[in-house]
């Protein structure tokens, strides 16, 4: 069974500091995303990933995937407090028809 | 264009009603996706539909749930004799799907949240 584990589940952050969140999972994918939801929203997709070595930026946001280590992060530059939110990683498998979703990382961005 | 809308936007019902939860996906996705969010977690998957294939149910929870999906368009997610534990909000994703290269990325619709009293 696929598990995916995102860490941390909370991150409390100061504006202009710098942070990664981590999804790991078990096994092997071609493809990930990530997704951001604000409280009470349904989830606006962000990064499709689709090969090892994927790196995609979008503003302050870049995620990257390293598929050998079944591994990605999304690194949050210069925080500002627009970014809170929680973010969802999802892992798609070849033979799969879904995505499995990891526990989501809840952001917050102090000032 | 358009997105994925849902209706209702909120239900709630007596424990032991049926109810039924609608999806309207993109147009031209040939692909549709229900979720189950329950509070302060994570995304789980119900149920998929893709053209004309018999539809991937192996995530739904027991035999009180189930979906129908005409053609590529509109989708009904039922519950039968709801119960506390149903209240979660319900969200539907649309997605075009090329053959044997696997789904793209899923737009979600607002989701119907649930809540069984």
């Amino acid at each position: 069974e696929l598990k995916v584990e995102q860490n941390p589940l909370f991150l409390s952050m100061q504006e202009g500091k710098n942070y990664t969140i981590y999804c790991n999972y078990s096994t092997t994918s071609d493809r990930l995303y990530w997704y951001r939801q604000d409280p009470g929203k349904s989830l606006e997709s962000l990064f499709v990933l689709l090969s090892n070595g994927a790196v995609k930026q979008e503003g302050r946001l870049m995620a990257s995937l390293d598929t050998k280590a079944r591994l990605s992060t999304l690194h949050i530059t210069a925080a500002v407090h627009d970014l809170s939110a929680t973010y969802f990683c999802a892992v798609h498998t070849g033979t799969a028809s879904k995505l499995t979703f990891g526990t989501g990382t809840r952001l917050q961005v102090t000032l | 264009g358009a997105g994925v809308s849902q209706s209702p936007s909120n239900k709630v019902t007596e424990k032991g009603k049926d109810v039924e939860l609608r999806c309207d996906p993109i147009s031209g996705h040939t692909a549709l996706y229900w979720y189950r969010q329950r509070l302060g977690q994570g995304l789980e998957f119900l149920i998929y539909f893709q053209g004309n294939s018999a539809p991937d149910k192996s995530g739904l929870p027991s035999d009180r749930f189930s979906a129908e999906r005409t053609g590529e368009s509109v989708s009904t997610l039922t519950i039968q004799r709801t119960q506390q534990e149903d209240s979660a909000v319900y969200l539907c994703a649309s997605s075009f799907v090329r053959y044997r290269t696997g789904p793209y990325e899923q737009y979600f619709g607002p989701g119907t949240r649930l809540t069984v009293t």
